[in-house]
């Protein structure tokens, strides 16, 4: 149980382009999702916390206008990157929690990223 | 604010050696979470183990070990008799529920084990 899917799992785009990640709980309903960016080598950082059925909350020094989030259900949240050029190629990796056990993350497989 | 720090950036051993990873934290906070987590090369994030702030008991888990220690603010993690799958990337990392859980990552320590 408690299974985290992303797609698509990798992702080649060009500048300029929107690209959008979906993040799914599978057997369970998510009342919050993360999402963390990690490039080469570096640990993962939050880039926002979204709850089901309002507006994601963002950390300090990340562009809510560039990345879009929705989380429009309990099953589901989106991550748009709008624009995108060449410095936005990462990893990106969805996280989802469940009301009962907020203390407790289940992770996606990751997306990466690559902007031409 | 809370801060997670992994020393050691990067740790080699020889097969069938014991490896410790370090893990200081810090927060002000008294209710926290405190995890261990391994990324292989495929990247998906593996988690090992959650611990609350108000349980110091240390735990072993097959091969694996923590040592969870207030006083010191560390939770260290030892593989025993280390194999060449442990080659992995493992970051530690803490969640402060006064802050809605979010994970805060330490920089993380690459080991490889080689044959």
């Amino acid at each position: 149980g408690a299974v985290v899917s992303q797609h698509p799992s990798r992702v080649i785009c060009k500048s300029g382009t929107s690209v959008k990640i979906e993040c799914r709980s599978l057997d369970f309903q998510a009342t919050t999702m993360f999402w963390y960016r990690q490039f080469p080598k570096q640990s993962l950082m939050l880039m926002a916390t979204s709850n089901e059925g309002s507006k994601a909350t963002y950390e300090q020094g990340v562009e809510k206008d560039k990345f879009l989030i929705n989380h429009a259900s309990l099953t589901l949240s989106t991550l748009t990157v709008t624009s995108a050029h060449p410095e936005d190629s990462s990893f990106y990796i969805c996280s989802a929690s469940r009301r009962l056990a907020a203390n407790e993350q289940f992770f996606g497989p990751g997306t990466r990223l690559t902007v031409l | 604010a809370q801060k997670v720090t992994q020393a050691q950036t990067e740790i080699s051993v020889v097969e069938k050696e014991d490896v410790t990873l370090d893990c200081v934290y810090e927060t002000r906070d008294t209710t926290y979470y405190l995890f261990w987590y391994k990324q292989p090369p495929s990247g998906e994030l593996v988690f090992l183990i959650r611990r609350n702030s108000f349980d110091e008991q240390n735990e072993i888990s097959g091969r694996y070990s923590w040592n969870f220690q207030k006083s010191t603010s560390s939770f260290n993690f030892t593989i025993t008799a280390s194999q060449v799958v442990d080659s992995a990337v493992y970051f530690c990392a803490l969640a402060i529920k006064a802050a809605g859980n979010k994970l805060t990552f330490g920089g993380g320590t690459r080991v490889l084990v080689k044959p």
